[in-house]
């Protein structure tokens, strides 16, 4: 998976509850994105972080939140606000622009709602 | 506004058949362009990219896809369909908006059935 670690693989949440996704990255790369997977739709943008202490809101941020304390790390929050929540969650990673655009992807998350 | 369109959910083919996944998108500009597999339980892998090089691109496993700008389209083939190649694919156009260039728009995906 290209030095992306996503954590856990599988996760329930309880109703009312925060649950916190974890992506490291030992790519070294700057800009790092989480995006949501349902069923029959392609990956949809949640937040992405182009430099360290920077990021901004995806097209389907609401009942999200994020931080970018690290390099190396990009948390996900997803929050009781969002009502929805069960989906696959992928975490990726992009290296500078002269190096392609290529993104990289980790393992991925199932979030399922007890 | 940007969109990539895949025209099939579903494809089944035999094995040893062609593989035809089709891919269409709305730009302003020229884009690029990519396509992507995810196999069952594993994370997305990059297939192949355009970038405004060759119009035709080869990419790994023996896929290829032709940039066409006439048609707004970029399908995804390969001459002779294998197992291994059951998967769901994504067709992925790069928006290019000001302050926002690190956005990508994803297709709904092809999900690619091979028969024995």
């Amino acid at each position: 998976d290209g030095g992306i670690t996503q954590s856990p693989k599988y996760l329930f949440r309880k109703e009312g509850q925060n649950v916190t996704l974890s992506c490291e990255q030992n790519l070294n790369h700057d800009a790092m994105y989480w995006y949501r997977q349902d069923p029959g739709q392609g990956l949809r943008l949640i937040y992405y972080s182009q430099i360290v202490n920077d990021f901004q809101k995806g097209d389907i941020a609401e009942g999200y939140s994020v931080s970018r304390e690290k390099k190396e790390s990009f948390p996900l929050t997803v929050t009781s606000a969002q009502k929805n929540p069960t989906a696959f969650y992928l975490c990726a990673t992009r290296a500078r622009q002269n190096l392609g655009e290529k993104l990289f992807f980790g393992s991925g998350t199932q979030l399922s709602v007890l | 506004a940007q969109s990539v369109t895949q025209l099939d959910s579903h494809v089944s083919v035999s094995e040893g058949t062609p593989v035809l996944l089709r891919c269409n998108y709305s730009s302003s500009y020229s884009p690029s362009l990519f396509w992507y597999v995810q196999h069952p339980n594993k994370g997305l892998q990059l297939l192949l990219k355009y970038t405004s090089a060759a119009t035709l691109v080869k990419g790994i496993n023996g896929f290829e896809a032709e940039f066409k700008k006439s048609e707004t389209s970029f399908h995804l083939t390969k001459p002779s369909a294998h197992m291994s190649d059951a998967a769901e694919y994504f067709c992925v156009v790069r928006y290019y908006g000001s302050g926002n260039t690190g956005k990508l728009i994803f297709g709904q995906g092809t999900t690619l059935q091979v028969k024995p």
